[in-house]
């Protein structure tokens, strides 16, 4: 069974700092999607990863997937207020019927101005 | 471009009624996923359709759930009789193809609460 685990859970920080959060799987993934929800909306999506060692960057969020495609991180500089969120990785799944992704139950993130 | 389209965006009910919940996909997009959230469980695949065929349904949690869509604009979750443990958020999503790699557009979900 495929499985995103996604560290840490919950993260609380002031504006300005730094973070990187984890997406780890003992699967390997042909790529990795990143997803960012906001309180009464649904999840919105950032960023496909598809290369082993790929970085990607959206402006202040620099997204990597791991050399062997079974781990991803987001890191978040100078973390704003507007970042707060919840933060999914999702994959596609191959363990069953192919076509719906795996979601992690994502990093709750919040920064206090 | 309209995205996609839930209804309603909050229900509350009794325990034992109906409830439908509605989605419209974007235009053009052949698949349909529709989701439950909770804090303890996550974002849990219930079922998903693929040119308005159902392909997986094995996350439906048991038969008061089931899903239709009769046409390429339009789905339903129903859920009868409800139970307080329904209780959640569900999204439904759409994208391009049936392909995993596909990224999904969310809905913006539809708070169940049963009492």
């Amino acid at each position: 069974t495929q499985l995103l685990e996604q560290s840490p859970q919950f993260l609380s920080i002031q504006e300005g700092e730094n973070l990187t959060v984890y997406c780890n799987s003992s699967s390997v993934f042909s790529s990795l999607q990143w997803y960012r929800q906001e309180p009464g909306e649904g999840p919105v999506l950032l960023v496909t990863v598809v290369t082993g060692g790929e970085v990607k960057k959206l402006k202040r969020l620099t997204f990597q997937f791991g050399d062997a495609r079974k781990d991803s991180s987001l890191h978040i500089t100078a973390a704003q207020p507007g970042d707060t969120g919840l933060y999914l990785c999702a994959g596609p799944n191959y363990g069953g019927s192919q076509g719906n992704l795996i979601f992690g139950k994502g990093t709750k993130l919040s920064v206090k101005p | 471009d309209a995205g996609v389209i839930q209804s309603p965006r909050h229900e509350v009910t009794e325990m034992g009624q109906e409830v439908t919940l509605r989605c419209k996909p974007i235009s053009g997009h052949n698949s349909l996923f529709w989701y439950r959230q909770t804090m303890m469980r996550g974002l849990e695949l219930l079922i998903y359709f693929n040119n308005n065929v159902p392909i997986d349904d094995s996350g439906m949690p048991e038969d008061r759930f089931s899903a239709k869509m009769p046409n390429a604009s339009f789905s339903t979750l129903k859920i009868q009789p409800s139970e307080p443990r329904d209780s959640a958020v569900y999204f439904c999503a759409s994208s391009r193809t049936g392909e995993g790699s596909q990224p999904q557009h969310f809905g913006d979900g539809t708070r169940l609460s049963i009492l």
